[in-house]
């Protein structure tokens, strides 16, 4: 099982500012990775798929990058409906497994 | 407009038994794999079940494996989880998902509500 592991746990941004994930595979996960955004009580949204690439109606804002084992997400200039948590998920191997979350919050 | 509603959630003892449903509309729903992801209130997700169009490939992450059975009607546009032996640790919500490939091991572009099962004496 590919273990994957985001950091920090939780990151305090001022709007307008960059914020930037991490999420890294205990094996390589090559560029089969995924990130979600959750907001409270709702289900997880796609972001964005094969390490980079936007998901339908996704906002140029978001922006992923990576491969093997060391992936960001990168938001450029958080806007107040971005505060929420992100979920990174690798797809190269069953079974397939999530990070434990980044939960983005207003400094 | 594309939707996934869960169904069958609901209290139950440890050791009982219970299903759960997922009805899909709109999309076609012989076309895509599906999967079922749950998420403990206040953690993270975990992968429980995913299988593809055609029920040919099936995979159970590794905590509900022998307990827990996947199955579809495409004639329903339905996916189902029977689960079995539940345990207090299977206690989530349990999002039904669609996968964007014919198999089951990609990502999920689309996710239901959920279904709230909750395992307790």
């Amino acid at each position: 099982e590919i273990v994957m592991t985001q950091s920090p746990a939780t990151l305090s941004v001022s709007p307008g500012e960059r914020a930037t994930l991490s999420c890294r595979a205990s094996q390589s996960a090559s560029r089969k990775l995924a990130w979600y955004q959750q907001k409270p009580g709702q289900a997880p949204r796609l972001l964005i798929y094969g390490a980079s690439s936007r998901a339908t109606g996704i906002p140029a804002r978001f922006s992923g990058s990576g491969s093997a084992t060391e992936f960001t997400l990168t938001i450029s200039s958080l806007q107040s409906e971005d505060f929420a948590v992100y979920y990174c998920q690798q797809y190269n191997n069953w079974p397939l497994t999530f990070g434990g979350g980044t939960k983005v919050e207003i400094k | 407009e594309v939707q996934l509603v869960e169904s069958g959630g609901g209290l139950v003892q440890p050791g009982g038994s219970l299903r759960l449903s997922c009805a899909a509309s709109g999309f076609t729903f012989d076309d895509y794999a599906m999967h079922w992801v749950r998420q403990v209130p206040g953690k993270g997700l975990e992968w429980v079940s995913g299988i593809s169009w055609n029920s040919d490939n099936i995979g159970y992450g590794d905590s509900v494996k022998g307990r827990f059975t996947i199955s579809r009607d495409n004639a329903q546009n339905s996916l189902y989880l029977q689960m079995n032996s539940l345990r207090a640790e299977d206690t989530a919500l349990y999002y039904c998902t669609k996968d964007v490939s014919m198999k089951a091991g990609f990502y999920m572009d689309v996710w239901g509500k959920g279904t709230t099962v909750t395992v307790s004496s």
